[in-house]
């Protein structure tokens, strides 16, 4: 079962922040929320990840709610080359040989 | 700067055939991993690997086996390949402890025919 909650697909205009919601009410107190996209016929890439503080990097920020059960991945200007499919994901931290588990992500549309 | 490269982009081949699909990575990382995508089912495990000659199961092993003999190559195998393994292959690798990112490659699209 999915652990987390996005909606199926969103549009942004180009240039404005895109903003994509993820709900993860069950989360445990040792599991990281990532972010992974995927631009169509190429393999997934990550994006960013964090644990309860907010996160920014080169492409992007990673907004998590005071009681952890959301989030917000914000592309600041968004660009055509951002349409994907985004994932949100939760796993624990540190080792365990488990992959990472996969929804159905959200569709990103970036109007020109 | 090609950090996990898949043996092929594209791949036909005929019911019964056994396939391979070979995947390098060259970050040194302990765990490997194979995922099919299928439209509307997404990303789904098939076997992963914490290190060399150890694997385990994932969420659809059936009719999938794997060999990892050096760390940075793990190698996906369809003893008898069948119509319904048509899909594309993607191959990652992360770090053992997870701490970094997990890397994925370009995928291998297999058609069984």
């Amino acid at each position: 079962d999915a652990k987390t909650t996005q909606p199926t697909s969103m549009d942004c205009a180009e240039g404005r922040a895109a903003n994509l919601p993820c709900n993860h009410s069950t989360i445990s107190g040792n599991e990281y929320v990532y972010w992974y996209r995927q631009i169509h016929s190429q393999g997934p890439q990550y994006i960013i990840h964090g644990l309860k503080n907010n996160e920014t990097n080169e492409m992007a920020s990673l907004i998590i709610t005071e009681d952890r059960k959301s989030s917000t991945l914000i592309l600041p200007h968004a660009t055509l080359r951002d349409t994907a499919v985004y994932y949100c994901i939760v796993r624990i931290s540190g080792g365990g040989a488990d992959g990472l588990t996969f929804g159905k992500g959200t569709h990103l549309i970036i109007q020109p | 700067d090609v950090k996990v490269t898949q043996s092929s982009r594209y791949l036909v081949k005929r019911t019964g055939e056994k396939v391979f699909l070979e995947c390098v990575q060259d970050m040194d990382h302990e765990n490997m991993f194979w995922y099919r995508q299928d439209p509307g089912l997404g990303l789904r495990l098939i076997y992963f690997s914490y290190d060399v000659k150890m694997k385990e199961k994932g969420d659809i092993p059936e009719g999938y086996s794997v060999s990892r003999e050096k760390k940075e190559r793990f190698s996906l195998i369809l003893e008898s390949a069948s119509t319904n393994q048509t899909s594309m292959y993607l191959c990652a690798s992360s770090p053992g402890d997870w701490v970094g990112e997990a890397f994925f490659g370009q995928g291998t699209r297999l058609t069984v025919v």
